[in-house]
């Protein structure tokens, strides 16, 4: 049974920094893209990064480009995030999400998020 | 970045209705394109991909289609269970995108 845990959320000070990760079972991680998603509270979904199954390559959203770098431990079956800089725009609830294919396609597989809050 | 329209913005319906809701693309994106389900405090799930394709397990009322740049979401004979935000996805380009989801309520 696949299952993606969310971890690391909380509340955090414009500015700032703060590291997710995505624990995954349940499935060979190292044969699949990975992604995060994130939905600010009551709006719609933003996809916001991905990785390559091997970790080779990462793509971003313009609204994270230079301050979030996505990674992966595939000895580990870990996702992470690593957000910088962090802006009251950022607010909300991330989840993990597997990909059907190795690098960028449909997600099959969704954590239930964890809420990011970024406020003074 | 591809922008990906949703009609209708919400939609109101009957338990045994059939509903379509389309996904517009502002570019071609050939047929990579998914369908999700969420319903609140829930993740999305994934209905549809590459256009028309049903994961294991989702139900064959569910059926996605393509006609060029547009593409529809059909759901034959309404079940309770059903009513929920739908979102279209992208991922033929970076960076990817999803539609700004289409809300279907019990009339």
């Amino acid at each position: 049974q696949v299952r993606l845990v969310e971890s690391g959320g909380g509340v955090v000070q414009p500015g700032r920094s703060l590291r997710l990760s995505c624990a995954a079972s349940g499935f060979t991680s190292r044969n699949y893209g990975m992604h995060w998603v994130r939905q600010a509270p009551g709006k719609g979904l933003e996809w916001v990064a991905v990785i390559k199954n091997d970790g080779s390559k990462t793509y971003y959203a313009d609204s994270v480009t230079g301050r979030f770098t996505i990674s992966r431990d595939n000895s580990k079956n870990t996702l992470f995030l690593q957000m910088n800089s962090l802006r009251a725009e950022d607010t909300a609830v991330y989840y993990c999400a597997k990909d059907v294919r190795q690098e960028a396609a449909a997600l099959d597989q969704w954590g239930q998020g964890t809420l990011v809050t970024v406020s003074s | 970045a591809i922008q990906l329209t949703q009609s209708p913005t919400s939609l109101s319906a009957s338990v045994g209705d059939r509903v379509t809701i389309t996904c517009r693309a502002s570019q071609a994106i050939s047929n990579s394109l998914a369908w999700y389900q969420q319903t609140p405090g829930k993740p999305p799930k994934l209905l549809i991909y590459d256009a028309s394709t049903l994961p294991s397990g989702v139900p064959s009322r569910f059926s996605g289609s393509r006609s060029g740049t547009d593409f529809t979401l059909t759901i034959n004979s309404l079940q309770p269970e059903d009513f929920a935000t739908f979102y279209c996805h992208q991922f033929n380009n970076f960076p990817i995108t999803f539609g700004q989801g289409t809300r279907l309520v019990i009339k």
